[in-house]
This record gives structure tokens, sequence and C-alpha cells, in this order.
């Protein structure tokens, strides 16, 4: 059964480096989202991308964060000068052409620490 | 705002226990419903979309109440294996579908 990927599983950065988190969304699927979830919190939507823009951010999601589909098949979230409290895990998400409205297949997640 | 609000339990119920679990939802424009469950440390997965007419999946039963904003989940004869996180999910409109989940209701079914 195909599914999402992502790495790395785990990732541990000093405060103000940057990150680059990975994906790989199942082949067929069209729209990719990326959502996180702080210790002992809810998942969050960070961002949703389609037809290699981004539709939709949260407030979340500001200018230190960027997401690309460099070569069709990765999907990545980059965090240019990241903070203590964007550690979290980080969950990858796609869905098939008929977008939201079908569930949302997610990746086993990066957990990111920021030391 | 969207917002989507769930007991957190823990619920703790012996095994072939009937559990329920409620959800509510802030906008009454809102497209899709999900439940969702999450193991501790895991990625959220998919356990049911929850229909007008209500829906069934085995002794899983989902009702959606749209007058009143209202999700449930029914569990019949729990298992230890149901023990996990539940999520109540929400898609407040579009197809671009960013999802806005509830915290969770906690399930420890015991022996």
């Amino acid at each position: 059964e195909p599914e999402v990927t992502q790495t790395p599983s785990h990732q541990v950065t000093q405060m103000g480096q940057e990150v680059i988190l990975r994906c790989v969304p199942i082949s067929n699927h069209l729209y990719f989202y990326w959502y996180r979830q702080i210790l002992g919190q809810k998942v969050e939507f960070l961002v949703s991308f389609y037809n290699n823009e981004i539709s939709e951010k949260s407030e979340i999601f500001d200018d230190q964060f960027s997401v690309e589909r460099p070569d069709g098949s990765n999907f990545t979230l980059k965090i240019r000068s990241t903070k203590l409290e964007d550690s979290a895990m980080y969950f990858c998400a796609s869905t098939p052409p008929g977008g939201g409205y079908n569930e949302q297949f997610f990746g086993p997640g990066t957990r990111l620490t920021v030391l | 705002r969207k917002e989507v609000e769930q007991d957190p339990g823990p619920f703790n119920v012996p095994e072939g226990a009937t559990v329920a679990f409620n959800c509510t939802y802030s906008n009454s424009a809102s497209q899709s419903f999900f439940w969702y469950r999450q193991d501790c440390r895991k990625e959220p997965k998919l356990l049911m979309s929850v229909y007008s007419s209500g829906n069934e999946d085995g002794r899983f039963t989902a009702q959606l109440n749209r007058a009143s904003q209202y999700i449930s989940l029914l569990i019949r004869d729990s298992k230890l294996s149901d023990s996990a996180t539940y999520l109540c999910v929400v898609n407040f409109g579009g197809s671009q579908g960013n999802l806005i989940f509830g915290k969770g209701t906690k399930l420890s079914v015991k022996p």
C-alpha cells in the first residue's frame, strides 16, 4: 500500500539554524500539506500546496517558513531560523484528486528538537 | 473562528464496554468531517469519515448533527487495541481541505 514518507525521523538543531524537512507524498496525489503537533497539544495546520503554489497558510506559517516541491516527488518544509518554540512533530500529508473532501494520508512525522 | 472541541478524557473502560465520544465544531458551513485515530507519538490515521446520514464500520458508528454542529463516535465491544487518542477533525470548507483538529480524546481499554 502506498504511503507518505518523511525524512529524517528526528532532527536536532541549534536555535537560529535552518532546517529542511523532507516528504515524499503518495505518487498520484495532488494536494500536499504540512501540519505540526507540539508535544501534548493538538495537530495544527501550517500550509497547503496545490499546482506548485501555496493554497492556504495559517498564522503559524510566517516568513520563517517556506515550502517547495523541487522535483515532482519531494515536498519540503524549510524553517529559516529555528526558535525554541518550533520544537514539535511535523507531519506531511497528501490527498488524491478531489482534495480535502477526501481522506488525508499522513506521513510518520519528523520530530524537530531545537536546542 | 474555526474550532473543534472535544472532551479530552481520559476514558478508562474495560474490554467489551461501549464508549461514546462527542465533538462540537464552530462553523456551520463546515464541509467534511472525520474521526482520526492517533497512537502515542505516531501520525494520525483515518478511522472513518462522518456522513450526514450517519455511518457504521464494524464496531464503530459515527453520527453528525449539522443543526447542533455536533459529531459523535460510538465504539462497541471495546478491544485492548482500541486504546489510542481519537481526534475529531473538520474541513471547514474548500477543496484545499486544510483540516482543523480537536485536541483528541484519550481512550484506555483495560483487560
